[in-house]
């Protein structure tokens, strides 16, 4: 089967930096996505990765190992507009979406 | 401000009642998608549909229709709403191209409650 893995669950202090973590095995990768979704709101797209490598985006990067089935998103100098969920997402073979269950960050002053 | 709008944001329902989440996209996309969120589990595709008239079951379409008339509207059909179906509802759409990211767009979301 199919299966995306992330934390549950992380907390982080404000200014800081976080990594949330994604695993995932899947038929075939024709990309990872993350999205945020503050609570109660739509989850918004923040980073594509279909390479290798570091994709860097003001304060959020996210990482990708194709060969290691990995990804990460790094929050640096981390707000409090932060706390969210984060959601990873591969699409496979078919161009279908596989999704986490998502890494709800809180952040503490 | 480009958008995808659900046109309720909570619902409650009796069981067996037939429900209509509505879906709306000012964006000219092609595709468009409905989900469900639950907690602990990560969005399970119900139904989507790349073009006008079309539609294609997603993972989990038993207990659901839907209907695309127009290119913008998507909308999802209950016909006789179960407790087990008491879930948070996405609409989403993206452009048509495969290639690229193709970045969903999402609505803010149904909050359904069948009793």
């Amino acid at each position: 089967g199919q299966n995306i893995d992330q934390p549950t669950e992380m907390t982080a202090t404000e200014g800081a930096i976080v990594q949330i973590n994604c695993t995932y095995q899947t038929s075939g990768f024709n990309g990872l996505f993350w999205y945020q979704q503050h609570a109660g709101e739509a989850p918004t797209f923040l980073s594509y990765n279909v390479l290798d490598g570091l994709e860097e985006k003001g304060r959020f990067s996210s990482f990708l190992s194709r060969s290691k089935g990995y990804s990460y998103l790094l929050l640096k100098e981390l707000q409090m507009k932060d706390s969210a969920s984060y959601l990873c997402a591969v699409r496979d073979k078919d161009y279908q979406l596989i999704w986490g269950a998502g890494t709800k960050l809180i952040i503490k002053p | 401000d480009v958008k995808v709008t659900q046109s309720s944001r909570y619902l409650v329902k009796r069981t067996g009642e037939k429900v209509f989440l509505e879906c709306v996209q000012d964006m000219d996309h092609e595709n468009m998608f409905w989900y469900r969120q639950d907690p602990g589990l990560g969005l399970r595709l119900i139904y989507f549909s790349y073009d006008v008239k079309m539609k294609e079951k997603g993972d989990i379409p038993e207990g659901y229709s839907v209907s695309r008339e127009k290119k913008e509207r998507f909308s999802l059909i209950l016909e006789s709403a179960s407790t087990n179906q008491t879930s948070m509802y996405l609409c989403a759409s993206s452009p048509g191209e495969t290639a690229g990211a193709n970045v969903l767009t999402f609505g803010a979301g149904s909050r359904l409650t069948v009793l």
